[in-house]
């Protein structure tokens, strides 16, 4: 069964560091782009960041550019997100997702979730 | 970016008849290489995680009851879900994916009258 685990969530205080996983199963992790999405509590989804399947190539949304990164361990399936000088706009629900885009155009499947807030 | 509009936000139907949902791309999603429309219906349950409906504009996936279906081309898009089953209760977002970035549209709820 194709899996995404997420981890690492919790609270931080503004300007703090938090570093996200995604452990992913059931498939050949090295072979796929993938993706973090995230979701304020109650509202839509916002595309994060991507990165290619070999870890050299990376794309970020401009509110999330120079605090956040995006990278990948082939050897380990695992997918991190470290995001550096947090701020409320950033409490929200950050899934993973893996890049289906080739054979049906879209993320399939989705993590269930690790939620981020950003308090003091 | 391409920008992902649906409507309405919010449709309320009794069980057993047809919920209608739209979207609007600001520009054409269609891919003439391909022939193949980059778009994607996720259905999302309060609590969980996304989950990929229909792909490629019309076509369901894996395990989706064929209650589910949906249509368009290029710049318009609808989502039909006939028969409306309690279980269908969701937040139904749209997501184009022929340009980067992804982007999604703000979601339509489904609720039961």
């Amino acid at each position: 069964e194709v899996q995404l685990v997420e981890s690492g969530g919790g609270a931080v205080q503004p300007g703090g560091s938090l570093r996200l996983s995604c452990a992913a199963s059931g498939f050949t992790f090295s072979s796929f782009w993938m993706h973090w999405v995230r979701q304020i509590p109650g509202k839509g989804l916002v595309w994060v960041a991507r990165i290619n399947s070999d870890g050299t190539s990376a794309t970020y949304a401009d509110s999330v550019k120079g605090r956040f990164t995006i990278s990948r361990d082939n050897a380990n399936n695992t997918l991190y997100l470290q995001m550096e000088s947090l701020s409320a706009e950033d409490t929200a629900v950050y899934y993973c997702a893996r890049d289906v885009r080739s054979s049906r155009g879209s993320f399939d499947p989705w993590g269930q979730g690790t939620l981020v807030t950003v308090s003091s | 970016d391409i920008v992902m509009t649906q409507s309405p936000d919010s449709v309320a139907v009794s069980l057993g008849e047809r919920a209608t949902i739209n979207c609007k791309s600001s520009q054409s999603i269609f891919s003439r290489s391909d022939g193949k429309n980059y778009l994607t219906w996720l259905q999302q349950k309060s609590g969980q995680s996304p989950k990929m409906l229909i792909y490629w504009a019309s076509t369901r996936g894996s395990g989706v009851p064929d209650r589910f279906s949906g249509s368009g081309s290029g710049t318009d898009f609808t989502l039909t879900i006939n028969n409306v089953q309690a279980e269908d209760v969701a937040v139904y977002y749209c997501q184009q994916y022929y340009l980067e970035p992804a982007t999604f549209g703000q979601g339509s709820k489904v609720e039961i009258k």
